[in-house]
């Protein structure tokens, strides 16, 4: 089955400045990745998602590129703000299976 | 729509018990899934439904568990009988085709097992 893996697993930013989540995964067949954001307290949010036919996909501060090759793909978020502080998870799902498969998630603070 | 309905939003329960946890997913939607979420683990996919079937169950830690799901607007996922490691959030998320599009989750249930 895919396996996700997620780097770094906390990262801490100033307000402000730019922040990078990697994930990589292992089945060639995952055609579509997901990102979510997890505020305390809450369920999963999905803040951006690119397919395997793109590979970079841009929303205002939040940005994800996408490398088929070497089956990788990051988060970038620009201009952190205090609000972006959560847990971020990545997570790949093949076309066959219908499944998510998760990463196991990055803890972004960011200090004012 | 008011989203993934999930209930209780707590749980304490002692050792032995029966646990149920319940989720409303969002109509329309014909996949279903349930994660729990511990700090060790992160985010494990225990089940997933779809049209109500359950296509994938490789997840469910052992017969203790058990899900269901009678119709397209509701799921059950039960601990029988519940054990301290048994204690996680779990999530509830559906979504319109499955994998390859956005799913959506539930608030979540804090299950704790004493």
């Amino acid at each position: 089955g895919e396996n996700v893996e997620q780097h770094p697993s906390t990262l801490s930013v100033q307000e402000g400045d730019s922040a990078v989540i990697k994930c990589t995964y292992s089945d060639s067949a995952s055609n579509y990745f997901p990102w979510y954001k997890q505020e305390l307290g809450k369920g999963p949010q999905l803040i951006i998602d690119i397919r395997s036919n793109v590979g970079e996909k841009k929303d205002q501060r939040i940005a994800v590129t996408l490398n088929k090759t070497a089956k990788h793909f990051s988060l970038h978020i620009t201009e952190t703000q205090p609000e972006d502080s959560a847990v971020y998870f990545c997570a790949a799902s093949p076309l066959t299976g219908n499944q998510f498969y998760f990463g196991t998630g990055t803890s972004l603070t960011v200090i004012p | 729509d008011a989203g993934v309905i999930q209930s209780p939003r707590h749980e304490v329960t002692e050792m032995g018990q029966e646990v149920t946890l319940r989720c409303k997913p969002i109509s329309g939607h014909n996949s279903l899934f349930w994660y729990r979420q511990t700090m060790m683990r992160g985010l494990e996919l225990l089940i997933y439904f779809n049209n109500n079937v359950p296509i994938d169950d490789s997840g469910m830690p052992e017969d203790r568990f058990s899900a269901k799901m009678p119709n397209a607007s509701f799921s059950t996922l039960k601990i029988q009988p519940s054990e301290p490691r048994d204690s996680a959030v779990y999530f509830c998320a559906s979504s319109l085709t499955g994998g390859a599009t956005e799913a959506f989750f539930g608030q979540g249930t804090r299950l704790t097992v004493v």
